[in-house]
């Protein structure tokens, strides 16, 4: 089992770029999340996804999108890149649709010049 | 809203020693509560997941508690080594999102 995984590692991007952070999972895991995390303010909540075609909101949704697009896949994306999405952007998964024990990938660091 | 704080910030000790690692939290209305470490410029590792039905969780030389009522849960490393330098991170549910919540981290170092 590979886990959590995240693609891509590392990506650098100017103001006003998009992109795309995939994340897919092969533990058969219902839920799914992004956080990301910042210097000084520890994880924060992007979005999640309680089962295969949800997702709602977290503390920090502004600037991004999600999709589930199947049970295994749970991409972000920002649509208008700026400096304060500089940040290293972790996704979970756990088994279960409420809060039980959470998986994370290894990460992407991202910087938006 | 679900807020952490883990105490304290950071903790430099000599190989071998006992370390308790604190954590606080607001809402006491939680089922489960995640310990985690993140080595640097790495991804979180789970350590122990303790359930509110449970008082203490082991795993090998970690052992966490967790106290609902007084909304507190302590990570106790036994004969610390090297090898346990990193930031440990406290994560209770935020029920009403769904999600964890996590405080800003303890670093431990570790010196030989």
């Amino acid at each position: 089992n590979a886990g959590v995984t995240q693609t891509p590692k590392f990506q650098v991007l100017k103001t006003g770029q998009s992109m795309t952070l995939q994340c897919a999972q092969d533990m058969n895991h219902n839920s799914m999340y992004w956080y990301r995390q910042d210097p000084g303010m520890g994880l924060r909540l992007i979005y999640y996804s309680a089962s295969e075609g949800t997702t709602d909101k977290g503390e920090v949704p502004n600037g991004y999108n999600v999709s589930r697009l199947n049970k295994r896949e749970f991409s972000l994306r920002l649509e208008s890149a700026a400096p304060s999405q500089t940040s290293v952007y972790f996704c979970a998964s756990s088994p279960g649709t409420g809060v039980d024990e959470q998986y994370f990938g290894p990460g992407t660091r991202l910087t938006v010049t | 809203k679900q807020e952490v704080t883990q105490i304290p910030a950071a903790l430099s000790v000599p190989e071998g020693e006992n370390l308790v690692l604190n954590c606080s939290f607001t809402d006491s209305a939680i089922y489960n509560l995640q310990w985690f470490r993140q080595d640097p410029g790495k991804g979180l590792t789970s350590l122990l997941l303790i359930q509110s039905s449970q008082r203490e969780q082991t795993s090998g030389r970690l052992n966490a508690s967790l106290d609902k009522s007084s909304g507190r849960s302590t990570l106790y490393i036994a004969a610390s080594q090297p090898g346990d330098s990193a930031t440990y991170l406290c994560a209770p549910p935020d029920t009403g999102r769904r999600a964890l919540t996590f405080g800003s981290g303890t670093r431990l170092q570790v010196q030989p």
